[in-house]
């Protein structure tokens, strides 16, 4: 969806490495959220965000963290970088209680 | 441990033919349940989803089709073309978190 942006769209990356994924959205939505997917594992919460006060984790939240700058603006983080945080990162957005998803076109991270 | 099974992996069908795609869980508390499709590339994009309420939801030539007390759901694709070449996901909602298949991937020849 175009109305949800994610920056840089590929990252190589050391291990070590403290790193931030960015997302935007123009949607007005006010719920955010961060997903990884492996292949073969589909995709898997990491955290989400109802509103910038409200953050909260997901399934696989271990050695990420992230911040709610703004209600269009959410970052994911990887403090120190690790080979099997090597995966496909996607940022998608919600509007209230709607469970319609709207997702980013993904960032590709390489961990070396 | 996934909460949603899905099957399978992948998938090889003629132009014209039919796709089909399952999807199982146990979380009975399980309150919606959308397919997305993603293209290469792509972030996954809604294709059609179904409450626990209904037994079977069409939108032209995709069809969600499910069974509360089996637990199960799956997306039926007809006259599938090349262009719906592409992963599946199913998907279950509850408590304002989803929880994903691993996905499929269709392929159609033509």
């Amino acid at each position: 969806d175009a109305d949800v942006t994610q920056t840089p769209r590929n990252r190589i990356t050391k291990t070590g490495k403290r790193i931030m994924l960015e997302c935007s959205q123009t949607k007005g939505h006010d719920r955010m959220y961060w997903y990884r997917q492996d292949p073969g594992l589909g995709l898997q919460l990491i955290y989400y965000s109802f509103d910038v006060k409200d953050i909260n984790k997901g399934e696989i939240s271990d050695g990420y963290s992230v911040s709610r700058q703004a209600q269009a603006k959410f970052s994911l983080s990887l403090e120190s970088a690790i080979p099997n945080q090597t995966a496909l990162y996607f940022c998608a957005t919600s509007l209230g209680a709607e469970e319609r998803q709207f997702f980013g076109p993904g960032t590709r991270l390489t961990v070396l | 441990q996934q909460q949603v099974k899905q099957s399978p992996q992948s998938l090889i069908v003629q132009k014209g033919g039919i796709s089909i795609i399952n999807c199982a869980y146990e979380n009975t508390a399980f309150d919606y349940f959308p397919w997305y499709q993603q293209f290469p590339g792509k972030g996954p994009a809604l294709l059609i989803a179904i409450r626990p309420d209904v037994s079977e939801k069409k939108e032209g030539r995709f069809t969600i089709s499910f069974n509360k007390s089996a637990k199960q759901f799956s997306l039926h694709i007809m006259d599938s073309q090349p262009g719906d070449s592409a992963t599946y996901f199913c998907a279950a909602h509850n408590f304002n978190k989803f929880y994903f298949g691993s996905g499929t991937k269709l392929n159609v020849k033509p």
